[in-house]
């Protein structure tokens, strides 16, 4: 089993919808959890952390279920602007983190 | 908003021969990171450094790669005799202000690419 597991998409939406991605980690020791975003060969760029009570930040909601390893990211009333790439990013603490391969969202007028 | 830099942006060598990317992370933080990622391929951990030193790398940071902080400022690493398949993007991160979360912090990559 992959260390970090997502589905690479692509993920093509309209304008306007809602969309979800799941992610599945492997290491039950796995202390935080992230989304970042990554535009095409450029640098990822965090856009939230995950908590196990859930976090929510405008139209982007990120959840955490520890018991089933499964992080979860929806997008609410996409924009153009949100496609890119989406990483979800497993750490142990401060050291090592391990990337998911990330999950493409193209939105689409 | 303070950032972490990098440099060059694109640096072009022949194979065999040594480079040294360079970055400057954010001023107030701890840990430092480097990354690299394979064209169409996810992001992967090289190394960690903490307080002058390694304190974790990957099987991919073998003998070839080391990584030095030559001054308060700067976070280094070099490629002694490059391969070809050492062309990637290298990204430096830097995290942890003091007290504060593990969130790491991006460059924005120095692109390398060996002839």
């Amino acid at each position: 089993r992959k260390e970090v597991e997502q589905d690479p998409g692509p993920f093509n939406v309209p304008e306007g919808a809602t969309v979800a991605f799941n992610c599945t980690y492997s290491n039950s020791a796995s202390q935080s959890f992230f989304w970042y975003r990554q535009d095409c060969r450029k640098e990822p760029k965090l856009l939230m952390s995950v908590y196990s009570s859930g976090n929510e930040d405008g139209r982007f909601t990120a959840q955490l279920n520890r018991a089933s390893q499964y992080i979860s990211l929806l997008i609410r009333d996409s924009k153009l602007s949100d496609s890119a790439t989406y990483l979800c990013v497993v750490s142990g603490g401060y050291q090592k983190v391990t990337f998911g391969i990330g999950t493409k969202l193209q939105v689409i007028p | 908003e303070p950032e972490v830099t990098q440099t060059p942006s694109h640096q072009v060598t022949q194979m065999g021969q040594e480079v040294i990317l360079r970055c400057v992370p954010i001023s107030n933080h701890l840990y430092f990171y480097w990354y690299r990622q394979i064209l169409g391929q996810k992001v992967e951990f090289l190394v960690s450094f903490y307080n002058n030193e390694i304190s974790e790398k990957s099987e991919i940071f073998d003998d070839q790669f080391s990584v030095e902080r030559p001054d308060g400022s700067n976070f280094t690493l070099k490629i002694r005799s490059t391969k070809l398949e050492d062309s990637a993007m290298y990204f430096c991160a830097s995290s942890v202000p003091a007290g504060g979360p593990d969130t790491q912090y991006f460059g924005p990559g120095t692109r390398l690419t060996v002839l």
